[in-house]
């Protein structure tokens, strides 16, 4: 079976650093992509990790350990805007990259 | 906004009738995923297209559940016999394949049955 825990909440106030992590257990992998997802809207992709190491993209960074299967979500300059549920998504090994999601985490952002 | 469009955003129907979804993709991908998220939960896989070709269907997707994209563009979602169980967000995304994975995932439509 497919498995990825993450925290099912997390606050900080604005301005802060905050990391979600993730922990996956699944029959194949090939990378671990962040999703945010607002109340009632869709998934927008936020970064993507095949290789060990750190993705920088603007205020997000992703870290993936594969040896560890591992990875972590960094917000720094936390606004109210990002508020929202965060997805980590293990990319399975199947040849066209089927997304298997995890519970996903609440991130409240306060002022 | 993504670029994936879906149609229509909200349905509300009774038990037992039939429901047609509809995705529009980003215009030059060419796999087409649909996926289904309950509250509180991420979304879970149901099927998924290269161009025309249907290649995975998950065992969640029921023989009252069909997808098609008969050209390679657009992709409809049907429900036969609609059940109080598939009451959920309706989610359809899009990569352009290749090395190009990354999928974009549209507005989804919101079914309730009654």
């Amino acid at each position: 079976g497919q498995s990825l825990e993450q925290p099912s909440e997390v606050t900080a106030v604005e301005g802060a650093i905050v990391q979600i992590n993730c922990t996956y257990q699944t029959s194949g992998f090939y990378g671990l992509s962040w999703y945010q997802q607002h109340d009632g809207g869709a998934p927008t992709f936020l970064s993507y990790n095949a290789l060990d190491g750190l993705e920088e993209t603007g205020r997000f960074s992703s870290f993936l350990s594969r040896s560890d299967s591992y990875g972590y979500l960094l917000l720094q300059e936390l606004q109210m805007k990002d508020s929202a549920s965060y997805f980590c998504a293990v990319s399975m090994n199947t040849g066209f990259q089927k997304l298997v999601f995890g519970t996903g985490t609440r991130l409240l952002v306060s002022p | 906004d993504t670029g994936v469009s879906q149609d229509p955003r909200h349905k509300i129907t009774k038990r037992g009738q039939n429901v047609t979804f509809r995705c529009d993709p980003i215009s030059e991908h060419n796999r087409l995923y649909w996926y289904r998220q309950t509250l509180g939960q991420g979304p879970e896989f149901l099927t998924y297209f290269q161009n025309e070709a249907q290649l995975e269907k998950s065992r969640l997707l029921s023989d009252r559940f069909s997808a098609e994209r008969p050209k390679g563009s657009f992709s409809t979602l049907e429900i036969q016999r609609t059940e109080q169980g598939d009451s959920a967000m309706y989610l359809c995304a899009s990569s352009l394949g290749g090395t190009e994975e990354t999928q974009y995932f549209g507005p989804g439509t919101r079914l309730l049955v009654l």
